[in-house]
């Protein structure tokens, strides 16, 4: 049973827009959320993360979004740049095991 | 600082093989996890060592093992190795007391093909 869901496989933006990147999760033990970037052949590298006693961080141009009552995140990117382009995974600490992830989804922006 | 550091990048290996990688974490973490990354499963948890004791594991056979030095470097080891081993294998690292609460860093990981 998957614990966090990343519904959306894959995202098209245009450079300079908003992207939103969404994550649900399961687990009311997750306590603690991250956001991490990836690159093909290459580990994920870390974005921002938020405790579940808040409802947002943000950091530059990345915003995380807490809503604990209905177990979503979301990652806002503004503006959105080409460099974004790339598998954006959502992580969740609290369960059994380790870090657990989502599946990731696909930001590609376009020109 | 130097980041978390996984060797080798790169290996082949035949079925029935055993295999060990290496991840040394940034220089004061005392956490290390390491993950399996395939295309079909995202990214799993294999298991979790701190201060030289695994406080973690995943749902993954027995062939899967690893351990913790003194100096926080870990290694994984896959025994008897099966072509559905074929993955990044990923080691994060963390600061603190526990894994929770604090970010985890990765390494570059190490791709592992089984032929």
């Amino acid at each position: 049973d998957q614990q966090v869901k990343q519904n959306s496989p894959s995202l098209s933006v245009q450079e300079g827009r908003i992207s939103i990147l969404n994550c649900d999760y399961t687990n009311s033990m997750f306590d603690y959320f991250l956001w991490y970037k990836k690159y093909p052949a290459e580990g994920p590298t870390f974005l921002i993360s938020i405790s579940s006693i808040k409802d947002k961080n943000e950091d530059g141009r990345f915003t995380v979004f807490l809503n604990k009552s209905a177990k979503h995140l979301s990652l806002h990117i503004v503006p959105s740049q080409p460099g974004d382009s790339a598998v954006y995974f959502c992580a969740a600490w609290g369960g059994a095991d380790g870090l657990t992830f989502g599946k990731g989804t696909h930001l590609i922006i376009q020109p | 600082k130097a980041g978390v550091t996984q060797t080798p990048r790169y290996l082949i290996k035949t079925r029935g093989q055993q295999v060990t990688l290496s991840c040394s974490p940034i220089s004061g973490h005392r956490s290390v996890s390491w993950y399996q990354q395939t295309p079909g499963q995202g990214l799993q948890f294999l298991f979790e060592y701190f201060s030289e004791t695994q406080r973690n594991k995943g749902n993954f056979p027995g062939r899967f093992s690893g351990r913790q030095f003194s100096n926080s470097r870990s290694e994984m080891n896959v025994s008897t190795l099966e072509l559905g081993d074929s993955a990044l294998y990923l080691c994060a690292s963390s600061s603190g007391q526990g894994i929770y609460y604090t970010e985890a860093f990765f390494g570059q990981g190490t791709r592992l093909t089984v032929v």
